[in-house]
C-alpha cells in the first residue's frame, strides 16, 4: 500500500521561510496527483491552502505557494508568522477515486 | 455563503453503529461530491471516501469497506456517513468536505465527535 511522507515536525523562525514536502513511499509525485495542502489548528476543521499543485484557494495569502520539487509536491512558506505555527497536512489522489492524506507536519515559529 | 453543517456529538458503545449528518447550503448540491475524513484523538487526518452527490456512486476507503455506507438526500441537501460495529479505535473526529472534480477538498464542516465506549 502507498504511503504518502511528510516530515513529521518542521521549525522555522518568524520571518523565515519554509518548504514543507510531500512524497510517495514509491514512485514520484507529479501534477497528476493534483497535490492540494490544508492547514489545521488544535481544535479546528482544516483549511484548504493550495489545490491542484500550485492555486491558491480563496483568502489564502501569497506567502503560502505549492510547487512540484523533484519527486514531491512542495508547500512553500514565506515571511513566516506567527499564526502559522500549525499542522500542515497533504493529499494525493491516487487514481480510482482513491485519495490518501499524508501523516501530517507539526510547524513550529520560534 | 457556503457551507456545511455537521450534526453533534455522539456516545456509543462497541458493536453499535453511528450515523453523522451534513447539511450543505449555499451552492448547487448536486454539483459536487461529498468525501468524509476522520481524525482519532492527536492523530493526523484519514479518508474514508466519497460519494457522488449526482448519482449515488460510492468509492470507500479499503479500511472501511463492508462498516461504512454513505448515502444522500437531496430533497434536503443532506449527506450521510453511517459506520457499523464501532470499535473503541473508531473514536475521532469525523468532517464532511465538498470534493471538487481535481480532488480537494473545501469547505469543510465543523467536526462531530463520535465517541466509542462502553
Amino acid at each position: 500500500q502507498t504511503v504518502v511522507t511528510q516530515e513529521p515536525s518542521f521549525s522555522v523562525s518568524p520571518g523565515g521561510t519554509v518548504t514543507l514536502t510531500c512524497g510517495l513511499s514509491s514512485g514520484s509525485v507529479s501534477t497528476r496527483y493534483y497535490p492540494s495542502w490544508y492547514q489545521q489548528t488544535p481544535g479546528q476543521a482544516p483549511r484548504t491552502l493550495i489545490y491542484s499543485t500550485n492555486s491558491r484557494s480563496s483568502g489564502v495569502p501569497d506567502r503560502f505557494s505549492g510547487s512540484i520539487l523533484g519527486n514531491k509536491a512542495a508547500l512553500t512558506i514565506t515571511g513566516a508568522q506567527a499564526d502559522d505555527e500549525s499542522d500542515y497536512y497533504c493529499v494525493l489522489f491516487m487514481g480510482s477515486g482513491m485519495v490518501v492524506f499524508g501523516g501530517g507536519t507539526k510547524l513550529t515559529v520560534l | 455563503q457556503v457551507q456545511l453543517v455537521q450534526s453533534g456529538a455522539e456516545v456509543k458503545k462497541p458493536g453499535a453503529s453511528v450515523k453523522v449528518s451534513c447539511k450543505a447550503s449555499g451552492y448547487t448540491f448536486t454539483s459536487y461530491d461529498i468525501s468524509w475524513v476522520r481524525q482519532a484523538p492527536g492523530q493526523g487526518l484519514e479518508w474514508m471516501g466519497w460519494i457522488s452527490v449526482y448519482n449515488g456512486n460510492t468509492n470507500y476507503a479499503q479500511k472501511f469497506q463492508g462498516r461504512v455506507t454513505m448515502t444522500t438526500d437531496t430533497s434536503t441537501s443532506t449527506a450521510y456517513m453511517e459506520l457499523r460495529s464501532l470499535r473503541s479505535d473508531d473514536t475521532a473526529v469525523y468532517y464532511c468536505a465538498r470534493q471538487w472534480w481535481d480532488n480537494w477538498f473545501d469547505p469543510w464542516g465543523q467536526g462531530t465527535l463520535v465517541t466509542v465506549s462502553s
